[in-house]
């Protein structure tokens, strides 16, 4: 499986956008990147996931690095709901979905 | 919106008793999961279903765990003789597609072993 790395802590003022970076340099060819959240004291969520391009929904966006050795999870205007635990996981296509300790993203109001 | 449904909600059980935890996934999904949160710590994979069987579990899930889908709608996750250390959140989740796709996962299922 493919290692993760991402900060453990990050702090974004409210209606700001937000930057979550991710580096999973030994991902292979065909491991999907996902993203999830964890609200404090809820189930994990899906946010968005992708391949190679770049990829956009309701919740964010995810920017995919062309050597695909990192990626990042933009929330446009964070707010205060925004607040949880972000996770970044490759997946292997057939294989399972490994959380690691993700980053806790604090928003001021 | 379609959603995963988990009961009981909280239980709380002595030492040694086995538990039942049930969840409904949603309708149409044929990949089911069960992880398990201790209090501050990550989120912990236990197993994967799919076509009635397991398809991958991890060290955790050994022979105090089992998971059946006992109907059409139900997938449950018995723990036998809990210890203290089980103490924690169970979240069921489900997947229309294996890997690829979003997994949708329920509130979870609180577990106080005393």
């Amino acid at each position: 499986d493919a290692k993760t790395t991402q900060p453990n802590s990050m702090e974004s003022n409210e209606e700001e956008p937000v930057h979550l970076p991710c580096n999973h340099s030994t991902i292979s060819g065909t491991d999907y990147i996902h993203w999830y959240r964890q609200l404090p004291s809820q189930g994990p969520e899906y946010v968005i996931h992708g391949l190679t391009s770049n990829v956009n929904n309701r919740m964010a966006s995810l920017a995919i690095a062309e050597d695909r050795k990192s990626s990042t999870l933009i929330l446009h205007r964070a707010t205060l709901r925004d607040a949880a635990v972000y996770y970044c996981i490759p997946v292997p296509t057939g294989n399972q979905f490994y959380f690691g300790t993700g980053t806790s993203l604090t928003v001021i109001p | 919106e379609p959603e995963v449904t988990q009961t009981p909600s909280h239980q709380v059980t002595q030492m040694g008793q086995e538990v039942i935890l049930r969840c409904v996934p949603i309708s149409n999904h044929l990949y089911f999961y069960w992880y398990r949160q201790i209090l501050g710590q990550k989120v912990e994979f236990l197993v994967s279903f799919y076509n009635n069987e397991i398809s991958e579990k991890s060290e955790i899930f050994d022979d105090q765990f089992s998971v059946e889908r006992p109907d059409g709608s139900n997938f449950t996750l018995k723990i036998r003789s809990t210890k203290l250390e089980d103490s924690a959140m169970y979240f069921c989740a489900s997947s229309g597609s294996f890997g690829t796709g979003e997994l949708f996962f329920g509130e979870g299922s609180r577990l106080t072993v005393l």
